[in-house]
This record gives structure tokens, C-alpha cells and sequence, in this order.
């Protein structure tokens, strides 16, 4: 079981260039999250999953997109990276009641 | 709107002692909330679920929800410089997992 996996640990983009961070779960869990973290801000929800084919915004979704692939995978991308982007990005993964589980983290820096 | 709040600390305890963080919640309709424990430049890792009212014990853990008065709590017992770490409370929700700033937790040997 490797849990929660993402993809890539590390990226340095310039402003206006566009990625896609990658999340994947092996626990058949049916919810899945995007959240940054920022220095004193805690974990901010980005965009969520609740279910395999449906997607909802969270407090700070301007500036990203998703994609829940299937049940397992859960990506986020940014089209147009702005220094405000500067994060570390965590995806996670819960089942209804007593899992919640997070991937290792993206270190994003914006320049 | 969901909202969690937490005292963002430093709290700090000496070895053994009980630390006690503390969480309020906005929601008057939730019902479960994890504790999750994050080390700097860690992921968070989940070390409670409660659901109900009341205490739910786990080794040296104890979670206590208050419907009533809308806060969560965590105790940790025998408190160990290993400990030292930032504590997040989340909202379990319907859907969201909301979650707290988190408090700072210095145990100091």
C-alpha cells in the first residue's frame, strides 16, 4: 500500500508557464482534496472530489483547475503560474468515516 | 461557510506534563472531526477520528467533542519532545475536510 503518492516532490516554474501536479490513491477512497499550504495561512482547501466524476471548488480555486481521472487519480493544474502560486500543495484522500490520508507533498516556487 | 478555529501558539509544556489544544467549530451541524499531527516540512499524518459526543482514548490520546458547546479537543498525555509538532483539527463535514491553522506544540525536556 503506498497510500497517497504525488508527483512531482519539487518545481520551479516562471510566471505564465503551466503544469499539472499529479495525485494518485491506492485505499479506494471515494474523496479527494487539493489544499496549499502557505506560512501561517494552515491548509486551505483548492478543489475537492467527493465521488469519482464530480469536482467542486474550495476558498481558493482561482488559478487552478481538476481533473478526477478515475478513482484513484486527482490532478490539479495551474494554466498560467503566478508568483502568488509559491506553496507547498498537498493532495489527500478520506473514505466516509475514520481515513483521511496525505501525500508527501509539491514544493512549487514561482518565479 | 465552514469555519475552524485554533490557537496557532507556540503552547508550550515540559516533558510529562498534559498538553492540552483546543479547537472550535462554526458548523453547528458537524459531527466528526480528525486530529491530525504535522512535523516542519512534513505531510500531516492523522492520529484521531472522533465522532460522537464525549472522550475517545487512544494510547497516550484523548479527544473529547462537545457538541453543545461546538469544540474539540485533544489531550496528550506523558507529553515527549517527539511530540513537539503543529496540531490541526478538521471538520469532517459532509463532503469538505476543513481544517484549522493549527497549534504549535513545544514540549521542552
Amino acid at each position: 500500500n503506498a497510500g497517497v503518492t504525488q508527483t512531482p516532490k519539487f518545481q520551479v516554474l516562471k510566471t505564465g508557464q503551466s503544469m499539472t501536479l499529479q495525485c494518485a490513491q491506492d485505499m479506494n477512497h471515494n474523496s479527494m482534496y487539493w489544499y496549499r499550504q502557505d506560512p501561517g495561512m494552515g491548509l486551505r482547501l483548492i478543489y475537492y472530489s467527493a465521488s469519482e466524476g464530480t469536482t467542486d471548488k474550495g476558498e481558493v480555486p482561482n488559478g487552478y483547475n481538476v481533473s478526477r481521472l478515475n478513482k484513484r487519480e486527482f490532478s490539479l493544474r495551474l494554466e498560467s503560474a503566478a508568483p502568488s502560486q509559491t506553496s507547498v500543495y498537498f493532495c489527500a484522500s478520506r473514505d466516509r468515516e475514520r481515513e483521511g490520508c496525505f501525500g508527501p507533498g509539491t514544493r512549487l516556487t514561482v518565479t | 461557510q465552514k469555519e475552524v478555529e485554533q490557537n496557532s501558539g507556540p503552547l508550550s509544556v515540559p516533558e510529562g506534563a498534559i498538553a492540552s489544544l483546543n479547537c472550535t467549530y462554526s458548523d453547528r451541524g458537524s459531527q466528526s472531526f480528525f486530529w491530525y499531527r504535522q512535523y516542519s516540512g512534513k505531510s500531516p499524518e492523522l492520529i484521531m477520528f472522533i465522532y460522537s459526543n464525549g472522550d475517545k482514548e487512544d494510547g497516550r490520546f484523548t479527544a473529547q467533542l462537545n457538541k453543545a458547546s461546538q469544540y474539540v479537543s485533544l489531550l496528550i498525555r506523558d507529553s515527549q519532545p517527539s511530540d513537539s509538532a503543529t496540531y490541526l483539527c478538521a471538520d469532517t463535514g459532509f463532503q469538505k475536510l476543513v481544517f484549522g491553522t493549527g497549534t504549535r506544540l513545544l514540549v521542552s525536556p
